[in-house]
């Protein structure tokens, strides 16, 4: 069946580096792509999407783009805040099973 | 005002014990699910319902049922309750949009089984 395999966590940066979280994932057909963000007591956000091979879904300075040939989702932002500290899922729906799958999440950490 | 609401928040319950936690919507969509979220494990589908007359099995649907009472609420039961069930509950709901599906999430029930 189809599945998404995150980066393990915890992940802990300094302000302003850059960050890059992997996501790959199995699949049949064409499957849509999210990133969802969780922040500390709340539910998921979405927080960007690919529906198409080479897309690029963007939000809030992140970015991260549908790679069919690696069957890869990697999310990127060139310098995190501390605000930004929350945990981060990568997800895939299958427009036949019209279900998401998710990743195990990703804790990210950024400190001052 | 939230569009999708959960309630309770926070719920601390005995072994054997029948729960129930809801889910209510102002979006106006048709789908709905049930998660759950244990650490290490990422969300996991419970259920899911694409109307009022449908109602589907998740991934992990032993142990559970739900009841799709309206379009704008869906509820989760416990009728058992056992500690392994000691989780985050999420609702979502969802809306094909130009045929892709993206989900809005409640802000979780958190399930304590002692």
């Amino acid at each position: 069946g189809d599945s998404v395999t995150q980066m393990e966590g915890p992940v802990t940066l300094s302000e302003e580096a850059f960050l890059t979280i992997n996501c790959t994932y199995t699949a049949t057909g064409y499957p849509s792509l999210f990133w969802y963000v969780q922040y500390p007591g709340e539910g998921l956000q979405l927080l960007l999407k690919a529906t198409k091979a080479d897309d690029k879904g963007s939000n809030k300075g992140f970015e991260a783009t549908y790679r069919k040939e690696t069957t890869s989702f990697h999310l990127e932002k060139g310098s995190v805040q501390v605000s930004d500290s929350a945990v981060y899922f990568c997800a895939l729906s299958d427009q036949g099973a019209q279900k998401l799958v998710f990743g195990q999440g990703t804790r990210l950490t950024i400190n001052p | 005002d939230a569009d999708v609401t959960q309630t309770p928040r926070n719920r601390i319950t005995k072994t054997g014990k029948r729960i129930m936690l809801e889910c209510s919507q102002t979006k106006g969509h048709d789908r709905m699910y049930w998660y759950r979220q244990d650490p290490g494990l990422g969300l996991r589908l419970i259920y899911y319902s694409f109307d009022v007359k449908d109602i589907n099995k998740g991934e992990i649907s032993d142990g559970y049922s739900v009841s799709r009472q309206a379009q704008a609420k869906f509820s989760l039961s416990l009728e058992s309750a056992i500690p392994n069930q000691t989780a985050l509950y999420f609702c979502a709901t969802s809306d094909l949009v130009a045929g892709r599906d993206t989900q809005y999430f409640g802000p979780g029930t958190r399930l304590t089984v002692l």
